[in-house]
């Protein structure tokens, strides 16, 4: 199985700070990488497809890079809606495992 | 679009679940399907998926031989029968919808519309 693996597990930061989260995989996925929001109790809500594409209706404050192994979230002016937890999925191959999620808090 | 889960509760261990997922607003028949999974407190755990006409299944080493995905193209129907359950498969239960984008020489896959979810406990 693919391993994912997201860093920081979590951070403190501002509105309007710039927030960058990684993820690794274990061997290369090209860019079959999605990223989830998800606030609590909520389910999880598709940000970017395909390492980069932005999901319809997803602010262009976020925005994602990166191809085979290493992959960037970027938020480029963090809102208050933005607190949540932040996962990385690799489609590469089944299982489609999903990194551990990044939390996301307020300073 | 819309995905709606039922069928959680709480049942013993050893005991048996079928979960159901009912979507509408899509043609259900033209997606791949996954079940995911969320512990207490924990992360996202993918758990299977089904292809469109169900002719191939996918599962997470975890609920190999103890849980059975399928689907009701007609009633426009997701399953997820669950037996031996263990303490460890309490969680909330996630349905989703595969989106397929097609790439140069493969198809790409995301979850783009989810349920709200179904709990499971397994406790005695």
């Amino acid at each position: 199985d693919i391993q994912m693996t997201q860093s920081p597990s979590s951070l403190s930061a501002s509105v309007g700070d710039r927030v960058t989260i990684t993820c690794r995989a274990s061997q290369t996925i090209s860019s079959n990488l999605n990223w989830y929001q998800q606030k609590a109790g909520k389910a999880p809500n598709l940000l970017i497809y395909v390492a980069s594409s932005l999901q319809s209706g997803v602010p262009s404050r976020f925005s994602g890079s990166g191809s085979g192994t290493d992959f960037t979230l970027t938020i480029s002016s963090l809102q208050p809606e933005d607190f949540a937890t932040y996962y990385c999925q690799q489609s590469y191959s089944n299982p489609r495992t999903f990194g551990q999620g990044t939390k996301v808090e307020i300073k | 679009v819309q995905l709606v889960e039922s069928g959680g509760g709480l049942v013993q261990p050893g005991g048996s679940l079928r979960l159901s997922c009912a979507a509408s607003g899509f043609t259900f028949s033209s997606y791949w399907m996954t079940w995911v999974r969320q512990a207490p407190g924990k992360g996202l755990e993918w758990v299977a998926n089904i292809k469109q006409d169900g002719s191939e299944k996918n599962y997470v080493d975890s609920v190999k031989g103890r849980f059975t995905i399928s689907r009701d193209n007609a009633k426009n129907s997701l399953y997820l029968q669950m037996n031996s359950l263990r303490a460890e498969d309490t969680a909330v239960y996630y349905c989703a919808r595969d989106g397929t984008v097609r790439g140069i020489i493969a198809y790409f896959y995301y979850m783009d519309a989810w349920g709200k979810g179904t709990t499971v406990t397994v406790s005695s």
